[in-house]
């Protein structure tokens, strides 16, 4: 069965630390990956997709960046953390043609202080 | 453009029906699907529903589409304490790479 881990599960930085969120799936190959980030109080919103090896998209402009270096690893990174960075990150994945959408990791509480 | 609208906050009384609304842009998506938040946790998906049909029912939940007005409904029958949670809809995007569209979100209280 596939499963899909993310770490850490909480996390207190300090402003203009590196980031660094892992995210892995296993049981599964070629995954389409996701992180989005939601803010407190708020919705979902898409930071980064990829859907293969080295291939990232990003959907919205800020201070943070992802990477894809092997199939079923996706990486969520900053060099300097903002105070507006804070908030719960989710990573997800699902497979092209599958109907049942996402499938969620259980989240990273991130705090910038 | 991409927007899934939902209402913020909805309150029920333990053992009534909770009706969690929402609508959505793109009349092109395949699947409308719900995802249920509990505190500090991922989501967790509760159902899904194929473009094509109108209505699905699992257990308690009753998902209705009305694609004319682009309205999606889930209904959870003998709502209890651990239904608390933030409900999201989503839509496919009809761009591709299965991006998924989320609303902002339905908190529901449910209360004795």
């Amino acid at each position: 069965s596939q499963t899909i881990h993310q770490w850490p599960a909480t996390l207190v930085q300090p402003v203009g630390s590196p980031l660094s969120l892992e995210c892995t799936v296993e049981g599964t190959s070629n995954p389409n990956l996701y992180w989005y980030r939601q803010a407190a109080g708020r919705g979902l919103q898409l930071l980064f997709y990829s859907v293969g090896i080295g291939q990232i998209s990003s959907e919205v402009p800020q201070n943070l960046s992802a990477s894809r270096p092997q199939d079923r690893q996706f990486i969520l990174s900053s060099k300097k953390l903002l105070l507006s960075d804070s908030g719960f990150y989710l990573c997800a994945w699902t497979s092209l043609g599958r109907s049942y959408g996402y499938t969620f990791g259980s989240g990273t509480r991130l705090t910038v202080v | 453009g991409e927007d899934v609208e939902q209402s913020l906050f909805l309150s029920v009384r333990e053992g009534d029906s909770s009706v969690i609304n929402c609508t959505y842009t793109d009349s092109s998506s395949t699947y409308l699907y719900w995802y249920k938040q509990e505190p500090g946790a991922g989501l967790q998906l509760l159902t899904y529903i194929f473009s094509n049909m109108d209505m699905k029912q699992d257990q308690r939940l009753t998902v209705l589409l009305n694609k004319k007005d682009k309205h999606l409904s889930l209904r959870i029958a003998d709502t209890q304490t651990g239904d608390s949670a933030i409900y999201f809809c989503a839509e496919t995007f009809s761009g591709g790479y299965n991006k998924l569209i989320f609303g902002a979100g339905t908190r529901l209280a449910v209360h004795p």
